[in-house]
C-alpha cells in the first residue's frame, strides 16, 4: 500500500519569501516521488521527480525537493517566491516495476502575497 | 507538439444523459489514464489502459466505461450521467508506466444537473 499526505491545504507566503510545501509518504517498497503544479484551469505539469538517483532533486522554475527516507518526507522548496508561483501543488508516489498505481495527495494551494 | 488533447473542455448534462469524453495523445505513449478531480480529494483514477485494445478499472470506475481502439485515443463514456459525476476530468499518458511522470491534458469540466 502507498499513500501521500500533504500538510496544509492552503499556504500563503509573501513575494520573495521561502516556499515550503510539505509531503510525507508511506510505501512498503522504495518509492518514486513526484511534485506536480496545476495553474488555474489547466492540467497538472510535472515539476520534478525522485527516482533514487539523488536525494536532492532540482526541478523547473527554481523548485527543488529533498528525499528524506528517515522522515518519509519529500518537501518542496523554493528560496524566493514569485507571484507566478501561485498555483496548486500535488505530491504523488508510485512504486517501480510493471504497471504501478500512482497515488496523488490532496493538493496544497499556494498564495503569494505582494 | 500538441501533447494530450481533451475534448470537450466544458459540458453541461442533464441527469440520465450520456456523453463521451475524448483524449488524444500524439507522443506514441503506451499508457493512458482517466482521472477525476474533486475539491479536497486530489485525483482519483477512474480507468486506465496499458496499450491499444486494453483497459482496466481504477479506484472509482462505477458509472464509467472506456475504450482504447487506437493507441493514440482513450475514450471515457458516461452512459447515464448522475450529479455525483460533476467533476473535472483529466486524461494523462506516459511511455513507461509512470516512473518518469505523466503528461496531462487540460481537463474537461463536466456539470450534471
Amino acid at each position: 500500500a502507498q499513500s501521500v499526505t500533504q500538510l496544509g491545504s492552503h499556504v500563503s507566503v509573501s513575494e520573495g519569501a521561502l516556499v515550503l510545501l510539505r509531503c510525507n509518504y508511506s510505501s512498503s517498497v522504495p518509492p518514486y516521488l513526484f511534485w506536480y503544479v496545476q495553474y488555474p484551469n489547466q492540467g497538472l505539469q510535472l515539476l520534478l521527480k525522485y527516482t533514487s538517483a539523488a536525494t536532492l532533486v532540482k526541478g523547473i522554475n527554481g523548485f527543488e525537493a529533498e528525499f528524506k527516507k528517515s522522515e518519509t518526507s519529500f518537501h518542496l522548496t523554493k528560496p524566493s517566491a514569485h507571484m507566478s508561483d501561485a498555483a496548486e501543488y500535488f505530491c504523488a508516489v508510485t512504486n517501480g516495476g510493471g504497471y504501478q498505481k500512482v497515488t496523488f495527495g490532496t493538493g496544497t494551494k499556494l498564495q503569494v502575497i505582494p | 507538439n500538441a501533447g494530450v488533447t481533451q475534448t470537450p473542455k466544458f459540458r453541461v448534462l442533464k441527469t440520465g444523459q450520456s456523453m463521451t469524453l475524448l483524449c488524444a495523445q500524439d507522443m506514441n505513449h503506451e499508457y493512458m489514464y482517466w482521472y477525476r478531480q474533486d475539491p479536497g480529494m486530489g485525483l482519483r483514477l477512474i480507468h486506465y489502459s496499458v496499450g491499444e485494445g486494453t483497459t482496466a478499472k481504477g479506484e472509482v470506475p462505477d458509472g464509467y466505461n472506456v475504450s482504447r481502439l487506437k493507441k493514440q485515443n482513450f475514450l471515457l463514456g458516461l452512459e447515464s450521467a448522475a450529479p455525483s459525476q460533476t467533476s473535472v476530468y483529466f486524461c494523462a499518458s506516459n511511455m513507461d508506466n509512470g516512473l518518469n511522470g505523466y503528461t496531462f491534458g487540460s481537463g474537461t469540466r463536466l456539470t450534471v444537473v
